[in-house]
């Protein structure tokens, strides 16, 4: 299957601090690429999807101006979490949509997560 | 926008007997539905997908069933080995453009030895 990988796995700070975890797909180029947020034993909650070269679609409840997301090439995604506070601790998670056939349906894979800890 | 049930939140079944787990979802425009299976502290993983245009796909041990009718999909885990044990995921989405994927809320199959 395709690769995607992310950075950083782990990260702490100090609430206030902003975070910047990047998402790339490592064998294919993806136009479109999706952040989900994972809270313990919950599922996935999509956030926001970035589309290459234009502004992000956010999820409603999502605050776009918090959770900054720059999808600047087709193999690069960016989530920068401004001002962190605890309640942002949380496993975030990109996923990369591959392409197929016109028509056909696209496959999701999802990068390894980035677990954030906001002190 | 599409809404997907899933049942049951937890599944402990006795390794060698198999497991299903269900899935409805809302929109009938939904032609493409994956299965993710998540181990603790990683990333989910396909294991098996069907479109609209099938009925039944099998991948060994796992199966997968659709009734557009009715909008709902199983997945059906036979022999299950002590591995099997996960958070799986049912997920529906509409094909092209940039159609997002709507997740359930997941199922925790836990297999006994």
């Amino acid at each position: 299957g395709a690769v995607v990988s992310q950075h950083p796995s782990r990260v702490i700070c100090k609430s206030g601090t902003s975070v910047k975890i990047e998402c790339r797909s490592l064998d294919f180029q993806a136009t479109t690429m999706f952040w989900y947020r994972q809270f313990p034993k919950q599922s996935l909650m999509l956030m926001a999807t970035s589309n290459e070269g234009s502004k992000a679609t956010y999820e409603q409840g999502v605050e776009k101006d918090k959770f900054l997301i720059n999808h600047a090439s087709l193999t690069l995604s960016t989530l920068t979490v401004t001002s962190a506070h605890p309640e942002d601790s949380s496993f975030y998670i990109c996923s990369a949509r591959v392409p197929r056939l016109a028509g056909a349906s696209e496959t999701q894979y999802f990068g390894p997560g980035t677990r954030l800890l906001v002190l | 926008g599409e809404n997907v049930e899933q049942h049951p939140s937890t599944l402990s079944v006795q390794e060698g007997d198999s497991a299903v787990i269900k899935c409805t979802y809302s929109d009938s425009a939904s032609n493409y539905f994956p299965w993710y299976k998540q181990e603790l502290g990683k990333r989910p993983q396909l294991i098996i997908d069907i479109r609209s245009n099938v009925g039944e796909k099998k991948d060994q041990r796992i199966a997968v069933t659709l009734n557009k009718t009715a909008k709902h999909f199983s997945l059906h885990i036979t022999e299950t080995q002590p591995e099997d044990s996960a958070v799986y995921f049912c997920a529906a989405s509409i094909a092209g453009g940039y159609q997002k994927v709507t997740f359930g809320i997941g199922t925790k199959l836990q297999v006994i030895p």
